[in-house]
C-alpha cells in the first residue's frame, strides 16, 4: 500500500484554468505538507496542517488554497493558473504535532511520488 | 537566518568509488539533521536522521556524521552503485517547528 499517494501524476493545462491536485496519507500521520519542487530542483514548504488546521502558510498567493477534509486528506486547488506555477509538488506527512519530543525523529516526512504540473 | 548549505551541487563518479557530500547549516536553535535521497521523478525518501548527541549513523553503504559544534554534515557513500544517481537533500530541523531543506546534491554515477 502506498503511504502517501498524490492524483493526479502528470497535469498539463493552460493559463487562467483552475486545478486541483488530491493528497491521501494512510500512515495514521496527524502533519500533512504540500512542497513545491522548482526547475532548480529545490524543495520549498508551501503549506502544513496539522489534525485539519492550518499551521504554515508559506507566503503563497491566495490562488492556491488547501483543503483538509480530515488529517488522511489534504488537497491543493489551484486558481487561475499561471506559468510561473509549473512545477512538480509534493504532498508529505510526518507524525510530528506541536509538543512532540523534537528528537524523537517524529518531524521524519514521508513524500508522496509528486504530481508534475505543466501550464501552457 | 536559518540556512542549509549543501557542496558540491553536483558530483560525478565512477560507479564502485566512494564520495562524501557535505552539509553546512546556521540553523538555531537545532533540532536534528536528516538526509533524504530524492530518485529522479520521486519523492524523497529519508536516509538517516541524527540528533544533536549523534556523531555518526549508517545505513547499509551510506554513512552520515554530525559535528554539532562547526554545524557540519556529511553523507559518505562506500563502493557507489548505478542506483545511487540521486539528489541528495540535506535538511534541519529547529527546535521551533521549522524545516529547513538544503539545495540538493545531484549525484551521478557512471558505470
Amino acid at each position: 500500500d502506498t503511504a502517501v499517494s498524490q492524483t493526479p501524476k502528470y497535469l498539463v493545462t493552460q493559463m487562467g484554468n483552475d486545478k486541483s491536485i488530491k493528497c491521501e496519507q494512510n500512515l495514521g500521520h496527524d502533519t500533512m505538507y504540500w512542497y513545491k519542487q522548482d526547475s532548480k530542483k529545490f524543495l520549498k514548504i508551501m503549506f502544513s496542517y496539522n489534525n485539519k488546521e492550518l499551521i504554515i502558510n508559506e507566503t503563497v498567493p491566495n490562488r492556491f488554497s488547501p483543503k483538509s477534509p480530515d488529517k488522511a486528506h489534504l488537497n491543493l486547488h489551484i486558481n487561475s493558473l499561471e506559468l510561473g506555477d509549473s512545477a512538480v509538488y509534493f504532498c508529505a506527512s510526518s507524525r510530528w504535532s506541536p509538543g512532540t519530543d523534537y528528537d524523537s525523529g517524529a518531524n521524519v516526512l514521508t513524500f508522496g511520488a509528486g504530481s508534475r504540473l505543466t501550464v501552457l | 537566518k536559518n540556512q542549509v548549505e549543501q557542496s558540491p551541487q553536483s558530483l560525478i563518479i565512477l560507479e564502485g568509488k566512494n564520495c562524501t557530500l557535505q552539509c553546512n547549516y546556521t540553523v538555531s536553535p537545532f533540532s536534528n539533521l536528516r538526509w533524504y535521497k530524492q530518485d529522479t521523478g520521486r519523492g524523497p525518501v529519508s536516509l538517516t536522521i541524527m540528533t544533536f548527541s549523534e556523531n555518526t549513523k549508517s545505513n547499509g553503504r551510506y554513512t552520515a556524521t554530525l559535528d554539532a559544534d562547526t554545524k557540519q554534515s556529511s553523507l559518505h557513500i562506500t563502493a557507489s552503485q548505478l542506483s545511487d544517481s540521486a539528489s541528495y537533500i540535506c535538511v534541519v530541523s529547529a527546535r521551533d517547528d521549522k524545516i529547513i531543506f538544503g539545495k540538493g546534491t545531484r549525484l551521478h554515477i557512471l558505470p
